[in-house]
């Protein structure tokens, strides 16, 4: 079983609509939480992090983190074109600064 | 926001050269630093992780004496990929996190080709 489950899609979306990202993890002691945002050929940015049960809003995304059932998502409302991008999802272990594990990441198209 | 300066972003070498990749944290002292390979389509995979004032850790599979990893200071940490094939071309990126209450961040990245 991998450590990080996403699917690779492409997921596509019609802009103004909710894009649903979803990501599963196996290892319970995980306890920090990441979504980042890839364009081809960039380095990846963060856009959140959570690491306690329940929503985090900011701006048009939203994390929700349920550790029972040992997943994580990412919500983006009013898609725009420009959210076009493979999206990572990680998570790290217990204080300190502990490495980080990435899923191989859902590609997102956002049709105008 | 923590800033992680990454240089250079693109070199081409030739085959059994070696070729040094700069980190710098701008805003922030890493304590660790963590580097990634990524190559086409894939995800991002752990190399090592670079602790300040010790030696680096290096993930299974990774060789440490092909890939040096220096991490003289709070602010600075250096990867050096030693004797490099074409197999070692990549994307390499490197991470640095500004305290617990935030996110991981990521340098611009180094795409090296190797020919």
């Amino acid at each position: 079983q991998k450590e990080v489950e996403q699917n690779s899609g492409p997921l596509s979306v019609p802009e103004g609509a909710i894009a649903s990202l979803n990501c599963t993890y196996s290892d319970r002691g995980s306890q920090s939480f990441f979504w980042y945002r890839q364009y081809s050929g960039k380095s990846p940015e963060l856009i959140m992090f959570i690491y306690s049960n329940g929503d985090k809003e900011d701006g048009r995304f939203t994390a929700q983190l349920n550790k029972a059932s040992q997943y994580v998502s990412l919500l983006i409302r009013d898609s725009q074109p420009s959210d076009s991008a493979t999206y990572l999802c990680a998570f790290s272990g217990g204080g300190g600064y502990q490495k980080v594990t990435f899923g191989t990441g859902t590609k997102l198209q956002v049709i105008p | 926001g923590a800033v992680v300066s990454q240089h250079p972003s693109w070199v081409i070498c030739k085959s059994g050269t070696s070729v040094k990749i700069e980190c710098r944290s701008l805003d922030f002292q890493a304590t660790t630093m963590f580097w990634y390979r990524q190559f086409p389509k894939q995800s991002l995979m752990l190399m090592a992780t670079s602790n300040e004032g010790s030696k680096a850790t290096y993930e299974q599979g990774v060789e440490k004496d092909k890939f040096l990893i220096n991490h003289a200071s709070l602010t600075l940490s250096t990867l050096t990929v030693t004797s490099a094939h074409p197999e070692d071309s990549s994307f390499y990126i490197c991470s640095g996190r500004r305290g617990l209450s935030n996110g991981y961040t990521f340098g611009s990245g180094t795409r090296l080709t190797v020919v």
